[in-house]
């Protein structure tokens, strides 16, 4: 059973485009939402989160939409460049759990051509 | 600081051998964890533990086994390798009650492991 949906699993756009991926949940309990980066064989790194008290969240050109009441939440990069060709990853969990567990959705691999 | 290291960086293993794989954290981060990434898959958690001493199961705990004796090591043991253990592992750790970012996970490199 996968919690967290995550889509497209691929994308393609254009240098200077804006790029949007996005991920639907399941169990209303996840109060924290990340979504991390991954370039070619390395380890996944954060690169912005937010939690469930706002609706928008923005850090430079990345910015997450959380819309609470249709369980969804995209990630948006606007003016996207080459170095941000790869494959990002959605996550959700339950920070009052104390655990640290984070589920990750199926990932997207972007690519952003010059 | 070096963060949370991975070894080894590459393993190919038989099916039926037994290994280990490493993971040490120099953060004094309370909870550390073992995903598996698969592709379209994303990543799932293996296994994790809370602080040294206490370990429990995530998604997909089956021919895995974790031990954590102190806050800095967290090694993931292969029992006997399959040919679906076949991926690369990454390893996690954050900074628990210790921090008010208790959530934000650090990865290390990861493992690819294949087993023939």
């Amino acid at each position: 059973q996968q919690q967290v949906k995550q889509s497209p699993q691929s994308l393609i756009v254009q240098k200077g485009g804006i790029s949007i991926i996005n991920c639907a949940y399941e169990n209303t309990a996840f109060d924290y939402f990340p979504w991390y980066q991954q370039f070619p064989g390395k380890g996944p790194a954060l690169l912005i989160a937010i939690r469930p008290d706002v609706s928008e969240k923005k850090e430079g050109r990345f910015t997450i939409s959380f819309n609470k009441s249709a369980k969804q939440f995209s990630l948006h990069i606007m003016d996207s460049q080459p170095g941000d060709s790869a494959t990002y990853f959605c996550a959700a969990s339950m920070e009052t759990s104390n655990t640290g567990k984070l589920i990750f959705g199926q990932g997207t691999t972007l690519q952003v051509k010059p | 600081n070096a963060g949370v290291t991975q070894t080894p960086k590459f393993q190919v293993l038989k099916t039926g051998q037994s290994m280990t794989l490493q993971c040490a954290q120099d953060m004094n981060h309370e909870y550390m964890s073992w995903y598996r990434q698969d592709p379209g898959m994303g990543l799932r958690l293996i296994h994790y533990s809370v602080g040294a001493g206490i370990t429990d199961q995530g998604e997909v705990p089956n021919g895995y086994n974790v031990s954590r004796s102190t806050t800095e090591d967290f090694p993931l043991r292969l029992l006997s390798a399959a040919p679906s253990q076949t991926s690369v592992y990454f390893c996690a750790s954050s900074q628990g009650n210790r921090g008010p970012r208790n959530t934000e996970a650090f990865f290390g490199q990861g493992t690819r492991l294949t087993v023939v």
